[in-house]
């Protein structure tokens, strides 16, 4: 059955390295979103895109994320350089268009433990 | 600003007891509404939403009411199971080209055999 995709499915690593982070949306999704969930903030919205341009990634500490959508079946979060405070669980979310009613499919998340 | 919240952090019922989960939003604007369950390990899975022209809606041993007056949304399980303890995230939409859910901090369910 269709459904998100991520990896890796945990990671951990040192403060100071780069973290890439992937997701393939359902086939037919139009608007993919990056989340963040710790316990203390809960679910966050980093960024989204829709039709793989970036919409709002309001969110999203700009200094050392970025997000990127190369094609229509993969969408990448990044982080360069981590630090201890970027752990968390990401999760990568698809929708269809805006429509009557806009549920979102979220992944099953990457867990990132930065030391 | 404004928010999602939810009145009870945890819910513990006996398994077979209906579970009615609560939230309150604060945005007046917000048009669409959204439960998720989330198991441990997992991502939030889609249970069932609602548009704030309806005031009910019903699924499979779930129902979603809607209250515009008092900005207050709640999740009726009917029968509840083992299988329903997880955390339950209420998540809304204002609405428009703005396709952003805000979600709430989240309730537990626990169910007891």
């Amino acid at each position: 059955d269709a459904r998100v995709t991520q990896t890796p499915r945990h990671k951990v690593t040192e403060m100071g390295q780069e973290v890439t982070m992937r997701c393939q949306p359902i086939l037919g999704h139009n608007t993919v979103f990056w989340y963040r969930q710790t316990m203390m903030q809960g679910l966050e919205l980093l960024a989204y895109f829709r039709n793989r341009a970036p919409l709002d990634d309001s969110g999203m500490p700009k200094d050392r994320f970025s997000a990127e959508m190369p094609d229509a079946t993969l969408a990448t979060l990044k982080i360069q350089p981590s630090e201890p405070r970027d752990s968390a669980v990401y999760f990568c979310a698809s929708g269809l268009p805006p429509g009557l009613y806009n549920e979102q499919f979220f992944g099953p998340g990457t867990r990132l433990t930065v030391l | 600003g404004e928010s999602v919240g939810l009145h009870l952090p945890t819910l513990s019922v006996q398994e077979g007891d209906n579970s009615i989960i609560n939230c309150a939003y604060s945005n007046s604007a917000s048009d669409y509404f959204i439960w998720y369950k989330q198991e441990s390990g997992k991502g939030p899975q889609f249970i069932i939403d609602i548009r704030s022209n309806m005031d009910k809606r019903q699924g499979q041993r779930v129902t979603v009411l809607l209250n515009k007056t008092v900005k207050h949304l709640s999740l009726q399980i009917a029968a509840t199971q083992p299988g329903d303890s997880a955390v339950y995230f209420c998540a809304e939409n204002s609405g428009g080209s703005n396709y952003k859910l805000t979600f709430g901090k989240g309730t537990l369910l626990t169910v007891n055999p």
